[in-house]
């Protein structure tokens, strides 16, 4: 069973334009999201988060949405560059519980991003 | 370069063999986390140490074990192992292990059972 879900392995996109990768989630106890990025050979590198008590979060050229009536994110990259191109993974986790496993982040399966110049 | 350490990179053994996967964290983190990634699937967490105790546990199989030593160093010891345990194994670490923490991976030490 899947919690977070990455539909798009894939999305090619042009140098200077936004960058718009997606992100669905089906559990309601998950209260805190992140963004991470991999290069090849390399491990995965957090790049920004937020929580479920904002709906936007921006840093640089990277914004985090989060619509949690609808259970979904998304991490837009404007303007995008060649050198963002990586695999992205959405991850989530339920902060607000009690327990030994609050701190378990669930990951989806990611999207490669591929930004031509 | 996260801080964090994780050898061997390549690891091949046969059907039935046990491997041990060692993970150095970043210098002042307690905490480490094991995921494991297989082939088109996100990275599935393990475990979670939090200076030397067990704090939360994932899809750890039965045949896998991990500890984390006074130094903090951590390893991951898998046994009997299968085809199906072939995966990039990644090691992480944060400070206090909470949940706000961001958590600062290593490169992998890929696995491969044949």
């Amino acid at each position: 069973d899947q919690q977070v879900k990455q539909n798009s392995p894939s999305l090619s996109v042009q140098e200077g334009r936004i960058s718009i990768l997606n992100c669905d989630y089906t559990n309601s106890m998950f209260d805190y999201f992140l963004w991470y990025k991999k290069y090849p050979a390399e491990g995965p590198t957090f790049l920004i988060s937020i929580s479920s008590i904002k709906d936007k979060n921006e840093d640089g050229r990277f914004t985090v949405f989060l619509n949690k009536s609808a259970k979904h994110l998304s991490l837009h990259i404007v303007p995008s560059q060649p050198g963002d191109s990586a695999v992205y993974f959405c991850a989530a986790s339920a902060l607000g519980f009690s327990g030994g496993s609050n701190y378990k982040l669930t990951f989806g399966k990611g999207t490669l991003l591929t930004v031509n110049p | 370069d996260s801080g964090v350490t994780q050898t061997p990179k390549h690891l091949i053994t046969a059907t039935g063999q046990r491997v041990t996967l060692r993970c150095s964290p970043r210098s002042g983190d307690l905490s480490v986390y094991w995921y494991q990634q297989s082939l088109d699937q996100g990275l599935q967490f393990l475990i979670q140490y939090y200076n030397g105790e067990e704090r939360a546990k994932g899809n750890i199989l039965e045949r896998f074990s991990a500890q984390q030593f006074p130094d903090l160093h951590s390893e991951l010891n898998l046994s009997s192992l299968e085809l199906g345990d072939s995966a990039l194994y990644f090691c992480a670490s944060s400070f206090s292990g909470t949940g706000l923490d961001i958590q600062y991976f290593g490169a992998g030490t890929r696995l491969s059972v044949l």
